[in-house]
């Protein structure tokens, strides 16, 4: 089974550049999120989504957007890159309707290395 | 200071050891307390989660919530080299709102 997938694995990037990570699921799952990762600072929520149409705000949004179209696709666009943008994000996603547990889907990440 | 503090490690045992990860928070409405595995390149899976306070076992792994002292601790009996990887504690309020530790990178030597 798939999954979440994301795209691409790997990426550099100039600074100034925009870029979109391309984040779908498979598993009908109404929510999702995008997390960054970063030596010493461990997972922060860049954006979710608790359902197709609806977008919110994490601990860290500046600088990245998103937009939830469907049920299964969730990009991140960086609009302007800069260098403290390097990291590994990862798309997740999980389904509320199963209650209060937290469980998250990760996708495999997607690092991304400007310059 | 921040919401869960866990020691990033790396910690090192030899095959077979038993393993003690912690984590302490601050927030006191957290209510699901969540491990993660993460694997070298790969996303965080799910390990194991507890309600609230107490044990909860799952084969080789126990779990434990202590909410009098915010001390969360998972335990690894009889660690095996495919436990190598970084644990990631998350408790949460509920409803998704997961806050994660920075997670303690665990390397068991055969």
């Amino acid at each position: 089974t798939a999954g979440i997938t994301q795209a691409p694995t790997s990426q550099i990037l100039a600074a100034g550049r925009s870029m979109t990570l391309r984040c779908t699921q498979d598993m009908r799952h109404n929510a999702m999120y995008w997390y960054r990762q970063d030596l010493g600072l461990g997972l922060r929520l860049i954006h979710y989504s608790n359902t197709a149409g609806t977008t919110g705000k994490g601990e860290v949004p500046d600088g990245y957007s998103v937009s939830r179209a469907n049920t299964d696709d969730f990009p991140l666009t960086l609009a302007s890159a800069v260098p403290s943008q390097t990291s590994v994000y990862f798309c997740a996603s999980s389904d509320s309707s199963r209650g209060d547990t937290g469980e998250l889907f990760f996708g495999e990440g997607s690092r991304l290395t400007v310059l | 200071q921040k919401e869960v503090e866990q020691d990033p490690g790396p910690l090192s045992v030899p095959e077979g050891a038993i393993v003690s990860l912690n984590c302490t928070y601050s927030n006191s409405a957290f209510q699901y307390f969540m491990w993660y595995r993460q694997y070298s390149r790969k996303g965080p899976e799910l390990l194991m989660y507890t309600y609230s306070s107490g044990n909860k076992e799952d084969g080789r792994f126990t779990a434990q919530v202590d909410k009098s002292s915010k001390y969360i601790s998972l335990f690894i009996r009889d660690s095996q080299p495919s436990d190598s990887a970084t644990y990631l504690c998350a408790p949460t309020t509920g409803f998704q709102k997961l806050v994660f530790g920075t997670g303690t990178r665990l390397l068991v030597s055969p």
